[in-house]
């Protein structure tokens, strides 16, 4: 079957750094996607990944290696704003994104 | 960038009334827009595809029956829940993607739907 699957919950401090993994089984990979959803509001585009490597952007950068499934989403310089929910999602042969639950990430002071 | 827009953004009905919610594309034309639910502290769960002029696609365990999706042009779908019941309750949220299976869903803000 397909799985994606990232940490439930993560925790860290105001202007520290994060990493936030995410490793994937599926019936073929187009992509993969980060997404940030914060409280009863849609996700919001952050990253997508279809070659190995890392793409830099800003405060935030995604990492993919395809064999071994797994990517990462690095944030740095953390701001409280920065709460919130992260997915991560592959786009499988069938060009359909499978989900992950979600890392709930919380910043503290 | 691209925006999507979704109407009403909440709504409060009573138990076995049908509801519709509209998701827009307000700046590309969507040639397939997704639907999806998502309950408190769960991931988004992927319940239909609809294309612009053809039926929607329909996730396993989703009745189509009872969610009834219209997607009629390239900026308008439709969502209609009928016969809502307390347990359809739950954040719907709906992506739009231009033509081409790589690029990137854009999605509307969500309806909160809460049945009584």
């Amino acid at each position: 079957g397909q799985n994606i699957d990232q940490p439930t919950e993560m925790t860290a401090t105001e202007g520290a750094i994060v990493q936030i993994n995410c490793t994937y089984q599926t019936s073929g990979f187009n992509g993969l996607f980060w997404y940030q959803q914060h409280a009863g509001e849609a996700p919001t585009f952050l990253s997508y990944n279809v070659l190995d490597g890392l793409e830099e952007k800003g405060r935030f950068s995604s990492f993919l290696s395809r064999s071994k499934g797994y990517s990462y989403l690095l944030l740095k310089e953390l701001q409280m704003k920065d709460s919130a929910s992260y997915l991560c999602a592959v786009m499988d042969s069938n060009y359909q994104l499978i989900w992950g639950a979600g890392t709930k990430l919380i910043i503290k002071p | 960038g691209a925006v999507v827009s979704q109407h009403p953004s909440r709504v409060i009905c009573k138990s076995g009334t049908s509801v519709k919610i509209e998701c827009r594309s307000l700046d590309f034309q969507a040639t397939t827009m997704f639907w999806y639910r998502q309950f408190p502290k769960q991931s988004l769960m992927l319940m239909a595809t609809s294309n612009e002029g053809s039926k929607a696609t329909y996730e396993q365990g989703v009745e189509k029956d009872k969610f009834l999706i219209n997607h009629a042009s390239l900026t308008l779908s439709t969502l209609t829940v009928t016969s809502a019941h307390p347990e359809d309750s739950s954040f719907y949220i709906c992506s739009a993607r231009e033509a081409g299976e790589y690029n990137e869903q854009f999605f509307g803000p969500g309806t909160r739907l809460t049945v009584l």
